[in-house]
């Protein structure tokens, strides 16, 4: 079975901290997305990366930075988090088949951030 | 510009109905992808579903169906017999290829909300 693990499940942090969310997956899979998870808003990209050290600006990048050092980890970081980056964070993974050929992404629980 | 559109925000029923979620798309790609997820209270998302552009068959498994229709960009879930298991966020996606040409980039539909009342 796929497995997506996000370091945290809930997280309360200070307005202007650094924050780091870890996703660690292990099924190498070369694709791997954030997404945050806002009530009437469902799941908006904010970065995926489709390779080691490669990364892409999803819909919402703004307040956010990503790393990708290693294949099976991909953190999402808030430089100096405030409070409408309080939100449900989910990391995902997937496969690269072939091209054009899209398979299904797999989530990780979730994390409840509260930034106040 | 790609697009899921979901109009139904919740639902509730008794058990043992049959409900339907419905989901419109909008690609100007002749080639993707759509799926269904489902999101229990636990939060984790589980996927339900891959159908490519290409198969309009529809599909059943269990209790679950979908029915896809190109002619009307839809991509409709039902679910027969529903059971209190069932109460969840069901989320439909489209998958669209991005940066280095296989990259399924989903964008997600808002979401509904079903609740089964026993």
């Amino acid at each position: 079975d796929v497995k997506v693990t996000q370091s945290s499940r809930y997280l309360v942090k200070r307005t202007g901290e650094k924050v780091f969310l870890e996703c660690v997956q292990d099924m190498d899979h070369e694709n791997m997305f954030w997404y945050r998870q806002d009530p009437g808003l469902g799941l908006r990209l904010i970065y995926f990366s489709y390779d080691v050290k490669m990364k892409e600006k999803g819909d919402i990048p703004e307040g956010y930075s990503v790393s990708r050092e290693k294949k099976e980890r991909f953190s999402l970081i808030l430089e100096s988090a405030s409070t409408n980056q309080t939100s449900m964070y989910l990391c995902a993974s997937s496969l690269i088949v072939r091209r054009r050929m899209n398979t299904e992404a797999f989530f990780g629980q979730g994390t409840r951030l509260t930034v106040v | 510009a790609q697009k899921v559109t979901q109009a139904q925000t919740e639902i509730s029923v008794v058990e043992k109905e049959d409900v339907t979620l419905d989901c419109v798309y909008e690609t100007r790609d002749t080639t993707y992808y759509l799926f269904w997820y489902k999101q229990p209270p636990s939060g984790e998302l589980v996927f339900l579903i891959r159908r490519n552009s290409f198969d309009e068959q529809n599909e059943i498994s269990g209790r679950y169906s979908w029915n896809f229709q190109k002619s009307t960009s839809s991509f409709n879930f039902t679910i027969t017999a529903s059971q209190v298991v069932d109460s969840a966020v069901y989320f439909c996606a489209l998958s669209v290829t991005g940066y280095g040409g296989a990259t399924n980039k989903l964008i997600f539909g808002t979401g509904t909300l079903l609740a089964v009342q026993p």
